[in-house]
């Protein structure tokens, strides 16, 4: 089993629509979780960190299930801009320094 | 400001020869590490370094090797070159150890091993 594992998609959506994407981890030890948007053939940015609590971002909201290890992201009223290569990453397993894990991505692709 | 920079951006190499990739991190950054991306998967953790020290290391085979220099740049060299190999290899910048998961990456540098 992967350490981080992602529904790779690809998830089309139209314009105006609202999608969920889940990541599951293995190790419960994991303390920090994030997500991160990559274009095509260009480097991966953060897009939000996610909190116990859940966070929300403008359109975005991230949650963190700790009992069923999976976090999410959530992203209303879908743009044309939206459409890229999200990918979940955990913490290094019990280690410091800032080493992620990341899942293999979900493909958003957001059509007019 | 100038981002993280990576150099060289595309390079193609034939199985058994040996490759350089260069890394300047943010200014002020001291954190570098390095991250292999195979077409269609995730970025794959190799190696994190913070003040010249390596501090993480990914499971890559020994062929695999790094260093950071006192401005905070850093190489990664990679022995013996095989097919599997060819990915984007992207360098991040953090300013510290600590886990805030901002990493910052450069664009990468495409290997391609033929």
């Amino acid at each position: 089993r992967k350490e981080v594992e992602q529904d790779p998609g690809p998830f089309n959506v139209p314009e105006g629509a609202t999608v969920a994407f889940n990541c599951t981890y293995s190790n419960s030890a994991s303390q920090s979780f994030f997500w991160y948007r990559q274009d095509c053939r260009k480097e991966p940015k953060l897009l939000m960190s996610v909190y116990s609590s859940g966070n929300e971002d403008g359109r975005f909201t991230a949650q963190l299930n700790r009992a069923s290890q999976y976090i999410s992201l959530l992203i209303r009223d879908s743009k044309l801009s939206d459409s890229a290569t999200y990918l979940c990453a955990v913490n290094g397993f019990g280690n410091a320094g800032n080493m992620l894990t990341f899942g293999g991505g979900t493909r958003l692709m957001v059509k007019p | 400001d100038a981002g993280v920079t990576q150099s060289p951006t595309h390079l193609i190499k034939t199985r058994g020869q040996h490759v350089t990739l260069r890394c300047s991190p943010i200014s002020g950054h001291k954190s570098v590490s390095w991250y292999q991306q195979v077409l269609g998967q995730g970025p794959q953790f190799i190696f994190q370094y913070y003040e010249k020290e390596e501090r993480g290391r990914g499971n890559f085979p020994d062929r695999f090797s790094a260093r950071q220099f006192p401005n905070y740049s850093s190489e990664l060299n990679v022995n013996a070159l095989l097919l599997g190999d060819s990915a984007l290899y992207l360098c991040a910048s953090s300013s510290g150890t600590v886990n805030t998961g901002e990493l910052f990456f450069g664009e990468g540098s495409r290997l391609t091993v033929l």
